[in-house]
């Protein structure tokens, strides 16, 4: 049982956007811990979609962007696109688990 | 670029060994630290373990620990998971990930490159 919570699915029509929230509490994401995001397309190893809360690494798409306040963090997705279609994880750290590098439970995106 | 190759992946009886490797190249490999991530089938990620650049510091997820030994060998550009007393709930695909700067590992770690991941099935 992961200590971040993201809905289970979202979904948009080709050109919409999506927002997928991230929720933690004050042993991770409301302690200042910084958030990170990752695409995982089916049968992939994740890759590495936004850092830092709000930084994408070079080659993602400036349709992708993050956020992050309080207790949560936030992924949005505008101009979805048919390869958008993935599962997205959110990653943080926590300073009350003996394991502290944490995942969200994982978003299903349908284009 | 950085490339991270698992193998050692396999159908193993519960209670048996394995040992993944990862190597690494691309990069230099004795400037990171290195981790194991695994995901369960139709499941999301676990983080499993984490050694540091020069393999002084290590550590484990409660669920592996005293079962997994995470090591590394920075004169092969290599990174090696051994389990023992495997379990069923142990089967999952292993990646191993590098962590996004040199010489640290902690609060703000972060996983910008990845392997394609092994799989680790035990089963009678």
């Amino acid at each position: 049982q992961s200590v971040l919570t993201q809905p289970p699915s979202v979904s948009g029509a080709p050109g919409q956007g999506v927002t997928i929230s991230c929720i933690g509490n004050n042993s991770n994401i409301g302690a200042g811990y910084d958030v990170h995001w990752y695409q995982q397309l089916p049968g992939i190893a994740p890759k590495l979609l936004i850092y830092d809360n709000d930084n994408r690494p070079s080659g993602v798409p400036d349709r992708f962007s993050g956020s992050k306040s309080g207790t949560s963090a936030s992924l949005a997705i505008t101009g979805l696109q048919a390869e958008d279609e993935a599962d997205y994880y959110c990653q943080s750290y926590d300073n009350s688990l003996s394991a502290p590098y944490v995942f969200g439970t994982g978003t299903k995106v349908t284009v | 670029q950085v490339q991270l190759v698992e193998s050692g992946g396999g159908v193993v009886q519960p209670g048996r060994s394995l040992r993944l490797s990862c190597a690494a190249s691309g990069f230099t490999f004795s400037d990171y630290a290195l981790h194991w991530v695994r995901q369960a089938p139709g499941k999301g990620l676990e983080w499993v373990a984490i050694i540091s650049y020069d393999g002084s510091k290590k550590y484990y997820a409660d669920s592996v620990k005293g079962r997994f030994t995470i090591s590394r060998d920075n004169s092969k550009n290599t990174l090696f998971l051994q389990m023992s007393s495997l379990r069923a709930e142990d089967t999952a695909v292993y990646y191993c990930a590098r962590e996004g700067s040199t010489y640290y590992y902690g609060s703000g770690s972060f996983f910008p490159y990845w392997g394609q991941g092994a799989l680790v099935t035990v089963s009678s």
